[in-house]
């Protein structure tokens, strides 16, 4: 059983600052996305990351999956309020079970006017 | 196509009484998915169907649960005998075999049992 673990789990700062969120295991995935959800809505799908130490940018988002695949990061630039929301992070296995997705318990991010 | 929707967004139901909550996904997506989210904890998957197929499910999902997906389109999932324990956000995701994997999810249903 692979344990997911989300860091920090809450995380409250003002407009403008930069941060960064953590998603760590003791598997190697195939691949990680990560996903935000508002609250009383579906998390909604950001980014896919697949090879080892990748890095994309979405906007002011930049995503970096480590590269022993085992380990992914989310970082914000000049967070906004509407940057509020949950993040979570969900790896892939490859085999059997690549269909289905495990959430990890995700890190709560206000960001403040 | 609107994405995948859920019915009702709402539903409150007095302990012992059975519920039943609908899944649209899109159109040409052959998985769908259940989860289950309570508070301070991420999405916790229940089941999963490959068309009409119903592949896994959780040792989350207890006798009460049933879940179908008559003719591999819209998708129910009912609770008999509901318990107080049972109140969460229900999500359905739906995705496709081929592309990234990733997910739609609906908006869910929110359930309070009382």
């Amino acid at each position: 059983t692979q344990l997911l673990e989300q860091s920090p789990q809450f995380l409250s700062i003002q407009e403008g600052e930069n941060l960064t969120v953590y998603c760590n295991s003791s598997s190697v995935f195939s691949s990680l996305q990560w996903y935000r959800q508002e609250p009383g809505e579906g998390p909604v799908l950001l980014v896919t990351v697949v090879t080892g130490g990748e890095v994309k940018k979405l906007k002011r988002l930049t995503f970096q999956f480590g590269d022993a695949r085992k380990d992914s990061s989310l970082h914000i630039t000049a967070a906004q309020p509407g940057d509020t929301g949950l993040y979570l992070c969900a790896p892939q296995n490859s085999g059997g079970s690549n269909y289905k997705l495990t959430f990890g318990k995700g890190t709560l991010l206000t960001v403040n006017p | 196509d609107t994405g995948v929707s859920q019915d009702p967004r709402h539903k409150i139901t007095k302990r012992g009484q059975n519920v039943t909550f609908r899944c649209d996904p899109i159109s040409e997506h052959n998985r769908l998915y259940w989860y289950r989210q309570t508070l301070g904890q991420g999405p916790e998957f229940l089941t999963y169907f490959q068309n009409e197929a119903q592949l896994e499910k959780s040792r989350l999902l207890s006798d009460r649960f049933s879940a179908e997906r008559p003719k591999g389109s819209f998708s129910t999932l009912e609770i008999q005998r509901t318990e107080q324990g049972d109140s969460a956000m229900y999500l359905c995701a739906s995705s496709s075999l081929k592309g990234s994997y990733g997910y739609t999810f609906g908006s869910g249903t929110r359930l309070t049992v009382v």
